[in-house]
């Protein structure tokens, strides 16, 4: 079956330009998470979705990042004033809301901020 | 606080040897553990988990690892390693009620041919 899916694959922006990226978790699936990876690092703990509503923001780094998920299916990261520490690979996971379920995840976007 | 740690940054085996990556956790509550592999320009794809029971555990590709609470570790082995296991592995620790991960920093494998 189709897997989570994210757009684009890779984004060059310049610095202190507005970006979106978009997540398309696996149908059914009502916890989606992001993440963020930068370069010989382990992912990163962004934010997780419950359905709709974000019940764990914990990890977003600053005011500038904002993810929505108006409709319990497809998750969008926003991110303002992009900086070039910003520069990572952005994972998407979903998983079902059973305890201790695995997180499937995303092939990513590829943020590069110039 | 919760954190995963995986010692071994770079590791190189012979094709057809075994293999041990080290994974350690610290967790405040019973963990829920996991090994997910990551190809270059892949997203990271699940080789195995641990919830409870059985401390030695089976997963894809001939891969297993054992739990073992007493050393707070979650080692991976596999018995005969192929070429086609060069890639990152990483392991990482979950539960509570948002069943968020946390991943250690990642061991890159490298196999000679």
């Amino acid at each position: 079956g189709a897997g989570v899916s994210q757009t684009p694959s890779n984004k060059v922006t310049e610095k202190g330009k507005y970006v979106e990226l978009r997540c398309d978790p696996i149908s059914g699936h009502t916890a989606l998470y992001w993440y963020r990876q930068s370069l010989g690092q382990g992912p990163e703990f962004l934010i997780y979705f419950q359905g709709t509503g974000a019940a764990d923001d914990s990890g977003l780094p600053n005011d500038r990042f904002f993810a929505v998920r108006p409709e319990g299916s497809v998750s969008t990261l926003k991110i303002q004033r992009t900086e070039r520490g910003d520069s990572a690979v952005y994972l998407c996971a979903s998983s079902n809301t059973t305890l201790g379920s695995p997180l499937h995840f995303g092939n990513g976007t590829r943020l590069t901020v110039t | 606080a919760q954190s995963v740690t995986q010692p071994d940054i770079h590791i190189t085996v012979s094709e057809g040897a075994s293999l041990e990556l080290r994974c350690n956790y610290s967790y405040g509550a019973t963990p829920y553990l996991f090994w997910y592999v990551q190809s270059p320009g892949q997203g990271l794809q699940l080789l195995l988990k641990y919830f409870s029971g059985d401390t030695l555990v089976q997963g894809i590709k001939g891969f297993e690892a054992e739990f073992k609470r007493s050393q707070s570790s979650f080692n991976l082995r596999k018995p005969s390693v192929h070429w086609s296991d060069a890639a990152e592995y990483f392991c990482a620790v979950g539960g509570g009620a948002t069943n968020k991960l946390i991943f250690g920093t990642g061991t890159l494998l490298a196999v000679q041919p």
